[in-house]
């Protein structure tokens, strides 16, 4: 395993359109993190799972966003009736420990 | 709460010279740990140090060297003989020891090395 994958890369969609990212993160971690990240600045806590459980949620994190982590494994991350607020990267970390380690993002565009 | 500063917003430096990027931190927490990440223009942050509180030496790894002082929470970060290859957006970024070990990041300084 070497490291965190995210899936698409990159999305560009049509305003209101729904979307939906995937995150694989380091085997055997049971950790899992999404932030946001917007342009000229760090990225920004989403939502925490540990193991399958979404422990905490940002409030970034609008009605229009729901997580998943179904068997503890992979996450993925929806967004309904996308906004061009929305665009940004979109990142997933994983951990075992306090270190975290973050995928290549995907880059979100709404148009 | 938490908060980090990164009071640079972009460096520049010519090749060899050597840059020091600055990070102060606030938290009421007496356990925390600070981490730097590098973001390359490919976008994937890269982990380059976790410091927790307790331990103030400064490290050094290579042309890279930190310097925690827990009197004025600061945690800054300098690069020796710096190379084109340093080039990329640096963030500094603090997690408490409770809670969920979410990360607060800075707003990240870019770092320019030309030729």
């Amino acid at each position: 395993d070497t490291g965190v994958s995210q899936n698409p890369r990159h999305k560009i969609t049509k305003r209101g359109q729904n979307v939906t990212f995937r995150c694989d993160p380091i085997s055997e971690h049971n950790r899992l993190y999404w932030y946001r990240q917007t342009l000229g600045q760090g990225p920004e806590f989403l939502t925490y799972f540990q193991n399958e459980a979404q422990l905490e949620k940002s409030r970034l994190l609008s009605d229009r966003f729901s997580a998943e982590r179904p068997k503890g494994s992979f996450s993925t991350l929806e967004i309904q009736r996308t906004e061009q607020g929305d665009s940004a990267m979109y990142l997933c970390a994983s951990s075992a420990n306090n270190e975290q380690y973050f995928g290549p993002g995907t880059r979100l565009t709404v148009t | 709460a938490q908060k980090v500063t990164q009071a640079q917003t972009e460096i520049s430096v010519v090749e060899k010279e050597d840059v020091t990027l600055d990070c102060v931190y606030e938290t009421r927490d007496t356990t925390y740990y600070l981490f730097w990440y590098k973001q390359p223009p490919s976008g994937e942050l890269v982990f380059l140090i976790r410091r927790n509180s307790f331990d103030e030496q400064n490290e050094i790894s290579g042309r890279y060297s930190w310097n925690f002082q827990k009197s004025t929470s600061s945690f800054n970060f300098t690069i020796t003989a710096s190379q084109v290859v340093d080039s990329a957006v640096y963030f500094c970024a603090l997690q408490m020891n409770s809670g969920y070990s979410t990360l607060t990041f800075g707003k990240g300084t870019m770092l320019l090395v030309s030729p």
